[in-house]
């Protein structure tokens, strides 16, 4: 159980087009989902926390108009990337919050690999 | 805000031997610790996790320690195995202020056959 999955796994896109990363939890209702992105041979760096219905809390020096966040339902939240560059590039990573006692477990999907050229 | 700070960040150890990366948080209200492998182009996966009402956990091979005095918490692997091989990361947060985690910076292990 408390699998989450991403779409697509990879991507590759010319600079200034725009990006959608689908996050699904698919056996459990997620309490919160977060984003998060990797650079190589670093930690995860947090971006924003989503939870169904309301608007996304962004971390510092996340621009919240260039990552666009939409939570659907209590399976589903998506990631757009938009006006896409270069340094965009990078590892994408959702968890989904599955409640359990005081705090929740958190279960990572595999992750999206977005190149743009 | 929580601080974790993790080592070593690298650990080479032979196939059969013991692994142990430690962890520190700053925050006296963080209540859960998971720890999380993830192996190159992977998303992380929950190996095991603490919360802060029990001292110690145990999955086979695998058993997770906590000191909630000293705001410390321990991974150790036992009988190492090449598939043991990758990036660990511990983890704090506090369910009580959102659930955000906060990471530790990893520890690569590679385990030697």
């Amino acid at each position: 159980g408390a699998v989450v999955s991403q779409h697509p796994s990879w991507v590759i896109c010319k600079s200034g087009t725009s990006v959608k990363i689908e996050c699904r939890s698919l056996d459990f209702q997620a309490t919160t989902m977060f984003w998060y992105r990797q650079f190589p041979k670093q930690s995860l760096m947090l971006m924003a926390t989503s939870n169904e219905g309301s608007k996304a809390t962004y971390e510092q020096g996340v621009e919240k108009d260039k990552f666009l966040i939409n939570h659907a339902s209590l399976t589903l939240s998506t990631l757009t990337v938009t006006s896409a560059h270069p340094e965009d590039s990078s590892f994408y990573i959702c968890s989904a919050g599955q409640a359990q006692g005081a705090a929740d477990t958190q279960y990572f999907g595999p992750g999206t690999r977005l190149t743009v050229l | 805000g929580e601080n974790v700070e993790q080592h070593p960040s690298t650990l080479s150890v032979q196939e059969g031997d013991s692994a142990v990366i430690k962890c520190t948080y700053s925050d006296s209200a963080s209540n859960y610790f998971p720890w999380y492998k993830q192996e190159l182009g992977k998303g992380p996966q929950l190996i095991i996790d603490i919360r802060s009402n029990v001292g110690e956990k145990k999955d086979q091979r695998i058993a997770v320690t906590l000191n909630k005095t000293a705001k410390h918490f321990s991974l150790h692997i036992t009988e190492t195995q090449p598939e043991d091989s990758a990036v660990y990361f511990c983890a704090a947060s506090n369910g009580a202020a959102g659930n955000k985690l906060t990471f530790g910076g990893g520890t690569r292990v590679l385990v030697k056959p």
